[in-house]
C-alpha cells in the first residue's frame, strides 16, 4: 500500500499561475484533507471532504478550490497563485467517520509562489 | 468555533527527563476526539495518541499519556524519561464527528531534547 500520496513534492510559481496540487490513498478512507503550514502557524485547515460528493470550508479556504474526485482522489487547485500562497501543503485521510481513526498524512508538498 | 491552544512555542528539556505538553480546546459538542502528533525535522506526521471525550480512562502509549482534564478543557502530553530522538515539533488535534469530520490542529511546540 502506498498509502497517502501527493504530486509535485516541489513546485515554483509565479504571481498569478494556476497549479493543482494532487493527492490519492489507497486505505478505502473515507475522509480527507488539505493543510497549509507556516512557520508558527502550524497546521491550518484548507477544505476537508467528509465523503465522496461533499466538500467543505476549512479555516483558511480564500484563494483555494477543491474537487473531490472519487473516493481515492482530492486535488486542491489554486486559480491565481500569489507569494502569501508560498507554504507547505499536506493532504490527510481518514478512515469511516469515527472519533479514534486517526489521520493518514502523505509527504507534502512545498510551494513557492514567486 | 473551535480552538486548539498550544501556549508552548519551544521547550528544551535534559534527555531522561519528563516533559509535559499543554493543549487546550474550545468546543461546545460534548462528543470529540483529541490527537497528538510528532513532526520530526524529515516532516512527516506521526500519530502519537488518542483521547475520547467520553473515555473514562487516560490514554496511555508506551512513553507517551495524556493528561486529559475534561472540565478544564485541556488535553496535555507527557513524554516519560525523553529521549534524543523525541525531539520534534508536537500538534494537538480535536475531531468533532458533528461538524462533518472536520479535524483543526494547535499552532504546535518544538520539542528540544538536550544531552
Amino acid at each position: 500500500n502506498a498509502g497517502v500520496t501527493q504530486t509535485p513534492k516541489f513546485q515554483v510559481l509565479k504571481t498569478g499561475q494556476s497549479m493543482t496540487l494532487q493527492c490519492a490513498q489507497d486505505m478505502n478512507h473515507n475522509s480527507m484533507y488539505w493543510y497549509r503550514q507556516d512557520p508558527g502557524m502550524g497546521l491550518r485547515l484548507i477544505y476537508y471532504s467528509a465523503s465522496e460528493g461533499t466538500t467543505d470550508k476549512g479555516e483558511v479556504p480564500n484563494g483555494y478550490n477543491v474537487s473531490r474526485l472519487n473516493k481515492r482522489e482530492f486535488s486542491l487547485r489554486l486559480e491565481s497563485a500569489a507569494p502569501s500562497q508560498t507554504s507547505v501543503y499536506f493532504c490527510a485521510s481518514s478512515p469511516l467517520a469515527n472519533l479514534r481513526n486517526e489521520q493518514f498524512f502523505g509527504p507534502g508538498t512545498r510551494l513557492t509562489v514567486l | 468555533a473551535q480552538k486548539i491552544t498550544q501556549t508552548q512555542p519551544g521547550m528544551f528539556v535534559q534527555e531522561k527527563e519528563a516533559v509535559t505538553l499543554d493543549c487546550t480546546y474550545d468546543t461546545s459538542d460534548p462528543s470529540y476526539g483529541l490527537f497528538w502528533y510528532k513532526q520530526p525535522s524529515s516532516g512527516e506526521m506521526i500519530f502519537l495518541i488518542y483521547q475520547g471525550s467520553y473515555d473514562q480512562q487516560n490514554a496511555t502509549e508506551g512513553r507517551y499519556s495524556l493528561n486529559f482534564q475534561k472540565a478544564r478543557k485541556s488535553a496535555n502530553l507527557v513524554i516519560s524519561a525523553s529521549q534524543l530522538g523525541d525531539s520534534a515539533m508536537y500538534f494537538c488535534a480535536m475531531r468533532e464527528v458533528n461538524r462533518d469530520d472536520k479535524i483543526i490542529f494547535g499552532k504546535g511546540t518544538r520539542l528540544h531534547i538536550l544531552p
